[in-house]
């Protein structure tokens, strides 16, 4: 079975400082790994996936994550957080031979002035 | 741009009901999810769909069903509403991907469900 673990349920940074969003999955095989962002009263928009080779990848607006097999985690970076950028955020695993995908539980960024 | 949305933001159902959520998509897509969105549980998978009259039980089916009659429509059905089935209910769909999740997922906005 895969899960996904989030461990950080609530984050807080300034506005302008870097920002480091923490996911951990656990699958038998090469992952497909996601990242998607929900701002109040909307649905998930995706930022990034990662599927196979360059285990960094560059996804919409200034994110960037990296895949590190050895510590089964896909953790989420930006270098400047903007105000806006202020919602919930959800690390998703899925696999092959399975359609579905599963989600952790969140982690909401507050983002100070 | 894939557009998927749901019929109702807000809707409010005394227990008992029978309830459906529509879910409809304009991109072809083969796969469409019911998850619910509860916080500090994140997005529980409650069914899917990948073909048309085609279902599969998610994480969390209990209390639930589902139909898909036309490719780009997917129902959820809460056959007999209760109290602890006010969620948040997101509907999302993509690409077959060749039966594996490599596709990324498009949801709507939600479905804010209260059961009194």
């Amino acid at each position: 079975a895969q899960s996904v673990t989030q461990p950080d349920i609530h984050i807080t940074v300034s506005e302008g400082a870097s920002l480091e969003l923490r996911c951990n999955y656990s699958y038998g095989a090469t992952p497909y790994l996601f990242w998607y962002v929900q701002s109040p009263g909307q649905g998930l928009q995706l930022l990034l996936k990662y599927f196979s080779g360059d285990t960094l990848v560059q996804g919409i607006k200034g994110f960037e994550a990296e895949f590190k097999r050895s510590q089964s985690s896909f953790n989420l970076r930006k270098p400047s957080v903007h105000w806006s950028d202020a919602a919930e955020y959800f690390c998703a695993v899925g696999g092959t031979g399975r359609r579905a995908l599963t989600f952790g539980s969140g982690t909401r960024l507050q983002v100070q002035p | 741009d894939v557009k998927v949305t749901q019929s109702s933001r807000y809707l409010v159902k005394r227990t008992g009901e029978k309830v459906f959520l529509e879910c409809v998509q304009d991109m072809d897509h083969e796969n469409m999810f019911w998850y619910r969105q509860d916080p500090g549980l994140g997005l529980r998978l409650i069914y899917f769909s990948y073909d048309v009259k085609m279902k599969e039980k998610g994480d969390i089916p209990e209390g639930y069903s589902v139909s898909r009659e036309k490719k780009e429509r997917f129902s959820l059905i809460l056959e007999s509403a209760s109290t602890n089935q006010t969620s948040m209910y997101l509907c999302a769909s993509n690409r077959a991907g060749g039966g594996h999740s490599n596709q990324p997922q498009h949801f709507g906005d939600g479905t804010r469900l209260s059961i009194l």
